[in-house]
């Protein structure tokens, strides 16, 4: 199995720009999970999809993001307008239901910096 | 108290030592624990998880899990200096619709 696929690696952009970052879950995982990093607050859930379908937002910080996940092996993660403190790194992991245990995998992650 | 809470360290051991690393949460009706591991630049990986009181061990990692407590625990014998990294705990808390909430690490460093 690839594991969680996640695209592009590294964004540059310039503030107000909009982003959009990417994520295939592992094949059969239901659950899909958007994180951000940064060093101030460690691991942040931004939310959480489970069979397609959004389940938690209320990490999101503001209307600017926003998430969608049109079907089993494809997320995205949009924020328009960028701005400079949401320069992070932004993690997908995803997760199997019941009968493959709690064990959420992570992907390589997106370095997002906005100018 | 955070959810989970961990020290920050550093965390410095000689090599060949066992480090120990602990946290604690603060949902009592927690069932699900895990440790991750992330270098530096990296994303991060799941090398331990555990749901029953008592010892998991795993190669040179060992989970040692007290609800009663609510302290979980991971120790790594024969440390290496490929062991230095962020120690991330994370439990999955009930009282917060059962995500998997991240503790901020412990940083570890193996002195050769």
């Amino acid at each position: 199995d690839a594991g969680v696929i996640q695209s592009p690696r590294h964004e540059v952009t310039e503030m107000g720009q909009e982003v959009t970052l990417r994520c295939k879950p592992i094949s059969g995982h239901d659950y899909l999970f958007w994180y951000r990093q940064t060093m101030m607050r460690g691991l942040e859930l931004l939310i959480y999809f489970n069979n397609n379908v959004p389940i938690d937002d209320s990490g999101m910080p503001e209307d600017r993001f926003s998430a969608k996940m049109p079907n089993a092996s494809f997320s995205t993660l949009k924020i328009q307008p960028s701005e400079p403190r949401d320069s992070a790194v932004y993690f997908c992991a995803s997760r199997g239901g019941l009968d493959w245990g709690n064990e959420q995998f992570f992907g390589p992650g997106t370095r997002l910096t906005v100018l | 108290q955070k959810e989970v809470e961990q020290n920050s360290g550093p965390l410095s051991v000689p090599e060949g030592a066992i480090a120990s690393l602990n946290c604690t949460y603060s949902d009592r009706g927690s069932q699900s624990f895990f440790w991750y591991r992330q270098y530096s630049g990296k994303s991060p990986e799941l090398i331990m998880s555990i749901y029953s009181n008592g010892d998991k061990e795993d190669g040179r990692f060992t989970a040692q899990l007290n609800k009663a407590s609510q302290y979980v625990s991971l120790l790594i014998r024969d440390s290496q200096p490929s062991d230095s990294a962020t120690y991330l705990c994370a439990v999955i808390l009930m009282e917060y619709g059962n995500k998997l909430v991240f503790g901020a690490g412990t940083i570890l460093r193996v002195k050769s």
